[in-house]
């Protein structure tokens, strides 16, 4: 079965700009999570969407937000970037996040440059 | 083989070895361990999870060691291979948070 699609892979943005990054999960999943990977932090959590419902959010600014569709395909969103908006932005899929599913499917990831 | 009491953040290995990642997790009422791994180019992909009640669990070259009592996970890989080398990830989960969070990697790189 076709992975977690994220598109696009890459982008280059300038400052102030705003960008918007797509998560397509596993068919059938209809949880969807977003992270944010850089060099120094690590793999941050941004969200988790279930049934176009956020259930969980990260430690972000309220620059970063999310939407989750009726066809579990996700969105994120960041306005006005900054230079350390810099990093891979990572999409994993569940069939639900609960008890009896524990694998997170990820996405190959959108790397963002802002200059 | 290879092995490391604290979390490193680069592990070399030869070929053949076997190789334990250690990681130090923070929340005790974390649910489950779950063990990722990271090649370069590619998002995590799932390796193995523990539930918090079990302190073993094996898999396939793979074995996953979990102790509450000093909060320590540890992934053991049998006669690690070239194509093992990446960057290992663990990460804990709780239940109602429907997140997971992260520690720091361990790059691991096979010597021929």
């Amino acid at each position: 079965k076709a992975g977690v699609t994220q598109t696009p892979r890459y982008l280059i943005k300038t400052r102030g700009q705003q960008v918007t990054l797509s998560c397509s999960p596993i068919s059938g999943h209809r949880s969807v999570s977003w992270y944010q990977q850089t060099p120094g932090q690590g793999l941050q959590f941004l969200f988790e969407y279930f049934s176009e419902t956020q259930r969980n959010k990260g430690n972000f600014p309220g620059r970063f937000s999310g939407r989750q569709f009726s066809n579990s395909r996700s969105e994120m969103n960041v306005s006005t970037l900054e230079l350390g908006d810099s990093a891979l932005y990572l999409c994993a899929s569940y069939k639900s996040f609960d008890r009896e599913n524990t694998e997170a499917f990820f996405g190959q990831g959108t790397r963002l440059t802002v200059v | 083989g290879e092995s490391v009491g604290l979390h490193l953040p680069t592990l070399s290995v030869q070929e053949g070895d076997n190789s334990i990642i250690n990681c130090a997790y923070s929340n005790s009422a974390s649910d489950y361990f779950i063990w990722y791994k990271q090649e370069s180019g590619k998002g995590p992909q799932f390796i193995i999870d523990i539930r918090s009640n079990m302190d073993k669990r094996q898999g396939q070259r793979v074995t996953v060691l979990l102790n509450k009592t000093v909060k320590h996970l540890s992934l053991q890989i049998a006669a690690t291979q070239p194509g093992d080398s990446a960057v290992y990830f663990c990460a804990e989960k709780s239940w109602g948070d429907y997140k997971l969070s992260f520690g720091a990697g361990t790059t691991v790189t096979v010597r021929a």
